[in-house]
């Protein structure tokens, strides 16, 4: 079936540095691509839906210049956490539409933590 | 109108038994709903998906129900076991589109 690989799946860095997370189709061409963080004991919230050669489409509230999104190609889509800050830390999770109305496939997560 | 409302937010069900999760939501396009399970440190992974042209779906032991009418749809787990123990969330969409989360139901199964 559908796989996304997400890289890393943990990272430490400390305050003021930047992150990248990187979410690849291994199977299949991804448009779309869709960024969520989730906050320990919270549910998952859509930060943005990326798509393939065109700009991404971020949630109120979330600040486009710190997490820049970028969707190069039909199998990569990456999420730069820009001068990370302790309240950054969450897990960040990418899903792309399955194929054929197929559901969505989920990457595994990737667990930011800034100190 | 995006919101799917979840319940209960926690459950405490003896081995054997039956667990029962309640969503709801507001938007009529909706046309694809999921129950995902997360264990900590986990992604989420699919469980059951349903599309609204039936009002009941089963694989295994779970179990999604489907009310078009009151616009809700609920998970029933059969012979809950501890591996069940996770948090569930339910979701809707307009396919291919952002999937909305419920809040998440944290389950526990006792043995």
């Amino acid at each position: 079936g559908a796989v996304v690989s997400q890289h890393p799946s943990r990272v430490i860095c400390k305050s003021g540095t930047s992150v990248k997370i990187e979410c690849r189709s291994l199977d299949f061409q991804a448009t779309t691509m869709f960024w969520y963080r989730q906050f320990p004991k919270q549910s998952l919230m859509l930060m943005a839906t990326s798509n393939e050669g065109s700009k991404a489409t971020y949630e109120q509230g979330v600040e486009k210049d710190k997490f820049l999104i970028n969707h190069a190609s039909l199998t990569l889509s990456t999420l730069t956490v820009t001068s990370a800050h302790p309240e950054d830390s969450s897990f960040y999770i990418c899903s792309a539409p399955g194929q054929g109305g197929n559901g969505y496939t989920f990457g595994s997560g990737t667990r930011l933590t800034v100190v | 109108q995006q919101q799917v409302k979840q319940s209960p937010q926690s459950l405490i069900v003896q081995k054997g038994g039956i667990s029962i999760i309640n969503c709801a939501y507001e938007n009529t396009a909706f046309d694809y709903f999921p129950w995902y399970q997360q264990f900590p440190g986990k992604g989420p992974a699919l469980l059951i998906a349903i599309r609204p042209d039936v009002s009941e779906k089963k694989e295994g032991r779970f179990t999604i129900s489907f009310n078009k009418s009151a616009k809700q749809f609920s998970l029933h787990i059969m012979d809950s076991q501890p591996g069940d123990s996770a948090t569930y969330f339910c979701a809707a969409s307009i396919i291919g589109n952002k999937l909305v989360f419920g809040a998440g139901t944290i389950l526990r199964v006792k043995s």
